[in-house]
Protein backbone atom coordinates (compact mmCIF):
# COMPACT_ATOMS: atom_id res chain seq x y z
CA UNK A 1 0.00 0.00 0.00
CA UNK A 2 0.80 3.96 -0.37
CA UNK A 3 1.09 5.95 3.18
CA UNK A 4 2.82 8.74 4.13
CA UNK A 5 3.00 9.43 7.82
CA UNK A 6 3.92 13.16 9.79
CA UNK A 7 3.19 14.23 12.74
CA UNK A 8 -0.59 15.49 13.70
CA UNK A 9 0.76 18.46 15.58
CA UNK A 10 3.71 20.58 16.60
CA UNK A 11 4.33 23.69 18.23
CA UNK A 12 7.11 26.04 18.23
CA UNK A 13 7.37 29.99 19.56
CA UNK A 14 8.12 33.31 16.92
CA UNK A 15 11.61 32.89 15.82
CA UNK A 16 12.34 29.74 16.13
CA UNK A 17 13.09 26.94 14.01
CA UNK A 18 11.38 23.63 13.22
CA UNK A 19 11.87 20.72 11.66
CA UNK A 20 8.45 18.70 10.55
CA UNK A 21 9.39 15.09 9.03
CA UNK A 22 7.33 13.41 6.70
CA UNK A 23 8.18 8.93 5.76
CA UNK A 24 6.29 7.40 2.77
CA UNK A 25 5.56 4.07 1.86
CA UNK A 26 4.75 4.43 -1.81
CA UNK A 27 4.97 2.45 -5.23
CA UNK A 28 6.57 4.71 -7.85
CA UNK A 29 8.54 7.61 -6.20
CA UNK A 30 9.17 10.41 -8.07
CA UNK A 31 9.27 13.71 -5.77
CA UNK A 32 8.38 14.54 -2.09
CA UNK A 33 6.27 17.82 -2.13
CA UNK A 34 5.20 20.69 0.67
CA UNK A 35 2.11 22.36 0.84
CA UNK A 36 0.74 24.99 3.18
CA UNK A 37 -2.40 25.74 4.24
CA UNK A 38 -3.75 28.03 5.82
CA UNK A 39 -7.24 27.78 8.23
CA UNK A 40 -10.20 28.10 5.54
CA UNK A 41 -7.83 28.51 2.55
CA UNK A 42 -6.64 26.68 -0.17
CA UNK A 43 -3.45 24.74 0.12
CA UNK A 44 -0.38 26.34 -1.91
CA UNK A 45 2.75 24.81 -2.96
CA UNK A 46 6.23 25.20 -0.76
CA UNK A 47 8.47 23.17 -2.12
CA UNK A 48 9.73 19.88 -4.29
CA UNK A 49 12.31 17.70 -3.90
CA UNK A 50 13.07 15.44 -6.47
CA UNK A 51 16.94 14.38 -5.16
CA UNK A 52 18.46 13.49 -2.29
CA UNK A 53 19.46 16.85 -0.51
CA UNK A 54 18.69 19.86 0.91
CA UNK A 55 16.25 22.96 -1.08
CA UNK A 56 16.07 25.89 0.62
CA UNK A 57 13.69 29.00 -0.71
CA UNK A 58 14.32 31.71 2.05
CA UNK A 59 12.98 30.73 5.99
CA UNK A 60 11.80 27.31 4.42
CA UNK A 61 14.52 24.47 3.28
CA UNK A 62 13.04 20.65 2.84
CA UNK A 63 15.15 17.79 2.95
CA UNK A 64 15.01 14.25 0.82
CA UNK A 65 16.57 10.70 1.52
CA UNK A 66 15.16 8.63 -0.98
CA UNK A 67 17.44 5.81 0.73
CA UNK A 68 15.41 6.15 3.70
CA UNK A 69 12.17 6.96 2.58
CA UNK A 70 12.28 10.28 4.55
CA UNK A 71 12.05 13.89 4.19
CA UNK A 72 11.62 17.29 6.19
CA UNK A 73 10.37 20.70 6.22
CA UNK A 74 12.20 23.03 8.04
CA UNK A 75 10.71 26.44 9.17
CA UNK A 76 13.42 28.98 10.10
CA UNK A 77 12.99 32.26 12.03
CA UNK A 78 9.27 31.49 12.36
CA UNK A 79 6.55 34.10 12.33
CA UNK A 80 3.36 34.17 13.68
CA UNK A 81 1.99 33.86 9.59
CA UNK A 82 3.34 30.60 9.73
CA UNK A 83 1.16 28.99 12.40
CA UNK A 84 -0.84 26.44 9.46
CA UNK A 85 -1.10 22.90 8.52
CA UNK A 86 1.37 21.73 6.20
CA UNK A 87 1.04 18.46 3.91
CA UNK A 88 3.95 16.45 2.41
CA UNK A 89 2.81 14.58 -0.85
CA UNK A 90 4.65 11.91 -3.18
CA UNK A 91 3.53 11.83 -6.61
CA UNK A 92 3.64 8.72 -8.41
CA UNK A 93 1.77 8.50 -12.06
CA UNK A 94 -1.00 10.71 -12.01
CA UNK A 95 -1.93 11.03 -8.75
CA UNK A 96 -0.43 12.87 -5.76
CA UNK A 97 -0.37 10.75 -2.22
CA UNK A 98 -1.20 13.45 0.83
CA UNK A 99 -0.43 12.96 4.30
CA UNK A 100 -2.55 13.51 6.58
CA UNK A 101 -0.94 17.09 7.72
CA UNK A 102 0.74 18.73 10.77
CA UNK A 103 -0.94 21.58 13.06
CA UNK A 104 2.04 24.04 13.59
CA UNK A 105 1.24 26.41 16.25
CA UNK A 106 3.49 29.88 16.74
CA UNK A 107 3.44 31.06 19.92
CA UNK A 108 4.33 34.71 20.84
CA UNK B 1 -1.51 35.00 -12.18
CA UNK B 2 -2.62 31.38 -11.80
CA UNK B 3 -6.61 30.82 -10.69
CA UNK B 4 -8.31 28.39 -10.04
CA UNK B 5 -11.90 28.74 -8.67
CA UNK B 6 -14.94 26.81 -7.68
CA UNK B 7 -18.40 27.47 -8.22
CA UNK B 8 -19.44 27.99 -4.29
CA UNK B 9 -18.12 28.27 -1.16
CA UNK B 10 -20.50 26.55 1.19
CA UNK B 11 -23.43 24.49 0.03
CA UNK B 12 -26.26 23.14 1.67
CA UNK B 13 -28.01 20.49 0.32
CA UNK B 14 -30.67 17.68 1.58
CA UNK B 15 -29.89 13.86 1.49
CA UNK B 16 -30.63 12.55 -1.92
CA UNK B 17 -30.38 15.35 -3.97
CA UNK B 18 -27.93 15.81 -7.30
CA UNK B 19 -24.80 18.09 -6.23
CA UNK B 20 -23.14 19.93 -8.78
CA UNK B 21 -19.67 21.25 -8.27
CA UNK B 22 -17.55 22.90 -10.36
CA UNK B 23 -14.26 23.52 -11.08
CA UNK B 24 -12.46 25.82 -13.69
CA UNK B 25 -8.52 27.09 -14.34
CA UNK B 26 -7.46 29.37 -16.44
CA UNK B 27 -3.84 27.92 -16.85
CA UNK B 28 -4.84 25.48 -19.91
CA UNK B 29 -3.80 22.73 -17.44
CA UNK B 30 -3.99 19.49 -18.69
CA UNK B 31 -4.34 17.28 -15.53
CA UNK B 32 -7.02 18.52 -12.72
CA UNK B 33 -8.04 16.98 -9.81
CA UNK B 34 -11.26 16.56 -7.13
CA UNK B 35 -10.26 16.17 -3.43
CA UNK B 36 -11.88 15.98 -0.45
CA UNK B 37 -10.67 16.42 2.52
CA UNK B 38 -11.65 15.91 6.16
CA UNK B 39 -9.92 16.32 9.76
CA UNK B 40 -7.26 13.93 10.79
CA UNK B 41 -7.06 12.27 6.69
CA UNK B 42 -5.90 14.81 4.62
CA UNK B 43 -6.68 15.50 1.02
CA UNK B 44 -8.44 12.29 -0.42
CA UNK B 45 -8.51 11.46 -4.28
CA UNK B 46 -11.97 11.20 -5.45
CA UNK B 47 -10.85 11.57 -9.14
CA UNK B 48 -9.18 12.86 -11.56
CA UNK B 49 -8.78 13.50 -15.57
CA UNK B 50 -5.69 14.46 -17.58
CA UNK B 51 -7.14 15.52 -21.00
CA UNK B 52 -11.01 16.29 -21.96
CA UNK B 53 -12.98 13.42 -21.88
CA UNK B 54 -10.75 11.71 -19.79
CA UNK B 55 -11.26 10.17 -16.18
CA UNK B 56 -9.43 7.92 -13.26
CA UNK B 57 -10.70 6.86 -10.59
CA UNK B 58 -9.01 7.99 -7.57
CA UNK B 59 -8.88 6.48 -3.91
CA UNK B 60 -12.70 6.99 -3.01
CA UNK B 61 -14.68 7.16 -5.87
CA UNK B 62 -17.83 5.49 -4.99
CA UNK B 63 -20.87 7.74 -4.69
CA UNK B 64 -19.26 10.28 -7.21
CA UNK B 65 -19.14 11.13 -10.60
CA UNK B 66 -16.85 13.61 -12.88
CA UNK B 67 -17.54 15.02 -16.19
CA UNK B 68 -14.84 17.34 -18.33
CA UNK B 69 -15.91 18.09 -21.47
CA UNK B 70 -13.86 21.30 -21.90
CA UNK B 71 -9.73 21.44 -20.77
CA UNK B 72 -10.49 24.18 -18.26
CA UNK B 73 -13.55 22.83 -16.38
CA UNK B 74 -13.84 19.58 -14.48
CA UNK B 75 -17.21 19.13 -12.45
CA UNK B 76 -17.82 16.88 -9.92
CA UNK B 77 -21.17 15.19 -9.13
CA UNK B 78 -22.74 13.43 -6.50
CA UNK B 79 -25.36 11.70 -7.95
CA UNK B 80 -27.53 11.03 -4.77
CA UNK B 81 -26.04 13.07 -1.64
CA UNK B 82 -25.49 11.27 1.81
CA UNK B 83 -24.93 12.61 5.16
CA UNK B 84 -21.47 10.77 4.74
CA UNK B 85 -20.10 13.48 2.18
CA UNK B 86 -20.08 16.38 4.16
CA UNK B 87 -16.60 17.61 3.34
CA UNK B 88 -14.31 20.54 2.34
CA UNK B 89 -13.89 19.09 -1.68
CA UNK B 90 -10.81 20.91 -3.65
CA UNK B 91 -10.34 21.00 -6.62
CA UNK B 92 -6.66 21.25 -8.20
CA UNK B 93 -4.91 21.15 -12.03
CA UNK B 94 -1.91 20.71 -12.83
CA UNK B 95 0.59 20.95 -16.34
CA UNK B 96 1.84 17.71 -18.06
CA UNK B 97 3.56 15.34 -16.28
CA UNK B 98 3.20 11.91 -14.62
CA UNK B 99 3.55 13.46 -11.18
CA UNK B 100 7.31 14.29 -11.55
CA UNK B 101 7.15 17.40 -9.36
CA UNK B 102 4.14 18.91 -11.00
CA UNK B 103 2.42 21.21 -8.83
CA UNK B 104 -0.88 21.40 -8.19
CA UNK B 105 -2.90 24.70 -8.02
CA UNK B 106 -5.77 24.58 -5.87
CA UNK B 107 -9.38 26.17 -6.10
CA UNK B 108 -10.67 27.88 -2.14
CA UNK B 109 -12.54 24.60 -1.71
CA UNK B 110 -16.85 24.22 -1.81
CA UNK B 111 -18.06 22.95 1.89
CA UNK B 112 -20.38 21.40 1.37
CA UNK B 113 -22.73 19.89 4.05
CA UNK B 114 -25.88 17.62 3.67
CA UNK B 115 -28.53 17.13 5.65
Amino acid sequence: GQSLEQPSEVTAVEGAIVQINCTYQTSGFYGLSWYQQHDGGAPTFLSYNALDGLEETGRFSSFLSRSDSYGYLLLQELQMKDSASYFCAVGGGFKTIFGAGTRLFVKA
Amino acid sequence: DVKVTQSSRYLVKRTGEKVFLECVQDMDHENMFWYRQDPGLGLRLIYFSYDVKMKEKGDIPEGYSVSREKKERFSLILESASTNQTSMYLCASSSMGRGQGDTQYFGPGTRLTVL
